[in-house]
């Protein structure tokens, strides 16, 4: 089946830890995204990429970091330098940037303990 | 003023009502509209895409107006499991991001 798939489903982090969030999809999409949402606040955008081996700053880049090094893949990597990473990581493609709608991921809710 | 607004609800109504949500977004130069779903803990579903004519599936309407700048999205005959947050999108393609709603929330009852 095809889609986007996201692991872990679930992580815990200690303060000062970095983290990385998987996010594959085998729909042959080009543009992939990552957001960030908190309880009761909508989705908020920390990098996206339109093309392998590229990507740009969202709204909320600082503390992360990403890398496209194959179409497939958009991995997120939560450094020790984002205040406050506890929220709900969603992943998500579309075949045409955002022209076309976008299909999400299941998520990943880090938490920092 | 934020890009894309909603009311946040919730909107509490009983089975078989008709609800309608609006939403507005401030970019003119917006191109594509989206209505998406999120059950609680969820990801996002597409629920529908907005066309300039309005378009329809099932149950579900959506309009947009480009003079008002905004969308709506009506439910007729509420099902429980309409149950949900609903999320506009719109997107200005040359900025390649989609812009999110903070949702609006419904509660169908019994």
């Amino acid at each position: 089946d095809g889609g986007i798939t996201q692991s872990p489903k679930y992580l815990f982090r200690k303060e000062g830890q970095n983290v990385t969030l998987s996010c594959e999809q085998n729909l042959n999409h080009d543009a992939m995204y990552w957001y960030r949402q908190d309880p009761g606040q909508g989705l908020r955008l920390i990098y996206y990429s339109q093309i392998v081996n590229d990507f740009q700053k969202g709204d909320i880049a600082e503390g992360y970091s990403v890398s496209r090094e194959k179409k497939e893949s958009f991995p997120l990597t939560v450094t020790s330098a984002q205040k406050n990473p506890t929220a709900f990581y969603l992943c998500a493609s579309s075949p045409q940037g955002a022209i076309t709608e976008a299909f999400f991921g299941q998520g990943t809710r880090l938490t920092v303990v | 003023r934020k890009e894309v607004e909603q009311d946040p609800g919730p909107f509490n109504v009983p089975e078989g009502a008709t609800v309608a949500f609006n939403c507005t977004y401030s970019n003119s130069a917006s191109q594509s509209f989206f209505w998406y779903r999120q059950d609680c803990r969820k990801e996002p579903k597409l629920l529908m895409s907005v066309y300039s004519s309005g378009n329809e599936d099932g149950r579900f309407t959506a309009q947009l107006n480009r003079a008002s700048q905004y969308i709506s999205l009506l439910i007729r005959d509420s099902k429980l499991s309409d149950s949900a947050t609903y999320l506009c999108v719109v997107n200005m393609y040359v900025a390649y991001k989609y812009i999110f709603g903070t949702g609006t929330r419904l509660k169908v009852l019994a």
